[in-house]
């Protein structure tokens, strides 16, 4: 079955830009998008078809593609940012959704 | 302000059933796909299937392939998912979640809790 991989963890100070990597085959073809889940709470999308921001969204959340990695960065990173973000996609014949197992931001 | 609110949740025997619902509203229910997700405790996004704005397409996770029936009532804004077979690993936190293109969910309803324990 297809899988996206996302590292576990990823920390930063106050300021800083975080970069969260999201790899899988299909995502040269297919659109991913980003979810911001904090303890307790629904998700929220941040980044959807790889690049595009949802109106509200702050526009330190910024969403690239290349090749079979997708990357969320977070500019300027605050306090309020820390949470768990999973990528989202589908695998290449566009039948199966498949989500990442998550990276815990970790804002120091 | 589109709203997706869960309902159906609870505590169900091992080998019971229970059925879900997500009432939609804020936007056009029938130009969406939709998809129900869940989250085990401290685990998490696993998605469990995805029906298209005329309910004529499902797929379903492995995990829950011929336990689980996805459908939509149009006329009245709402999904649903009929759980039979239940086992403790079904678990979770169960969100309905929209998807405009078939490819990508923009909203997230809050959740219903399934708790299935003897």
């Amino acid at each position: 079955s297809y899988e996206l991989t996302q590292p576990p963890s990823v920390s930063v100070s106050p300021g800083q830009t975080a970069r969260i990597t999201c790899s899988g085959d299909a995502l040269p073809k297919q659109y991913a998008y980003w979810n911001q889940q904090k303890p307790g709470q629904a998700p929220v999308v941040v980044i959807y078809k790889d690049t595009e921001r949802p109106s509200g969204i702050p526009e330190r959340f910024s969403g690239s593609s290349s090749g079979t990695t997708v990357t969320l960065t977070i500019s300027g990173v605050q306090a309020e940012d820390e949470a768990d973000y999973y990528c989202q996609s589908v695998d290449s014949s566009g039948t199966f959704v498949v989500f990442g197992g998550g990276t815990k931001l970790t804002v120091l | 302000e589109v709203q997706l609110v869960e309902s159906g949740g609870g505590l169900v025997q091992p080998g019971g059933s229970l059925r879900l619902s997500c009432v939609a509203s804020g936007f056009t229910f029938t130009s969406y796909w939709m998809h129900w997700v869940r989250q085990a405790p401290g685990k998490g996004l696993v998605w469990v299937s995805r029906i298209h704005y005329d309910g004529s397409n499902t797929t379903y996770a492995d995990s829950v392939k011929g336990r689980f029936t996805i459908s939509r009532d149009n006329a009245k804004n709402t999904l649903y998912l009929q759980m039979n077979s239940l086992r403790a690993e079904d678990t979770a936190v169960y969100y309905c979640a929209r998807d405009p293109y078939g490819e990508g969910v923009d909203s997230w309803g809050r959740g219903t809790l399934v708790t299935v324990s003897s």
